[in-house]
């Protein structure tokens, strides 16, 4: 049982690349999230996902796109990366939306843009 | 105004210190309350919920008081092991419906020292 996996753990993109970061979680989790956490900025949700087949904009989805491909996986894009997006990216998952479920989180994604 | 306000430290004590974190959110309708805790370069982790009358889990204990929107985390006899970030969660109930997004505070930083 990994719990929820992320890869790559680091990346360095140059202004204007492109890239998918990978997210996977093997509980059965209905719900999963995209953050980005910065110094000083506290974890912020980019975009969520309550359920398979659905995705919501969260608070700084700008410049990003999620795919929720199946109840495991839930990627996260960045179709032009841009310095602001330099970040540390945390996946997690969540048994369902009741209020009291744990959130779990991947080890996270160092994204560094030039 | 921020929605979850912390004081971010640091907050320096000796082993077998009480310390004790505060927090306070703006939006009354916020529905549950958890202290996640996270270390250096890693995911944050729940360390525990919080609930209306207060709860204990061995040396940690949570309060909450809704009719002023605050938090409390209290640590006694602090370890060396329990310095870390710890961050205050607040999940909003929005229009009737918890769609399970937590908002995070920015985090206070503890270092326990010998």
């Amino acid at each position: 049982n990994a719990g929820v996996t992320q890869t790559p753990k680091f990346q360095v993109l140059k202004t204007g690349q492109s890239m998918t970061l990978q997210c996977a979680q093997d509980m059965n989790h209905n719900s999963m999230y995209w953050y980005r956490q910065d110094p000083g900025m506290g974890l912020r949700l980019i975009y969520y996902s309550a359920s398979e087949g659905t995705t919501d904009k969260g608070e700084v989805p700008n410049g990003y796109n999620v795919s929720r491909l199946n109840k495991r996986e839930f990627s996260l894009r960045l179709e032009s990366a841009a310095p602001s997006q330099t970040s540390v990216y945390f996946c997690a998952s969540r048994r369902g939306l009741s209020s009291y479920n744990e959130q779990f989180f991947g080890p996270g994604t160092r994204l560094t843009v030039l | 105004r921020k929605e979850v306000e912390q004081d971010p430290g640091p907050f320096n004590v000796p082993e077998g210190a009480t310390v004790a974190f505060n927090c306070t959110y703006s939006n009354s309708a916020s529905q549950s309350f958890f202290w996640y805790r996270q270390d250096c370069r890693k995911e944050p982790k729940l360390l525990m919920s919080v609930y209306s009358s207060g709860n204990e889990d061995g040396r940690f204990t949570a309060q909450l008081n809704r009719a002023s929107q605050y938090i409390s985390l209290l640590i006694r006899d602090s370890k060396l092991s329990d310095s870390a970030t710890y961050l205050c969660v607040v999940n909003f109930n929005a229009g009737g419906t918890s769609y399970g997004k937590l908002t995070f505070g920015q985090g206070t930083i503890l270092t326990v020292h010998p």
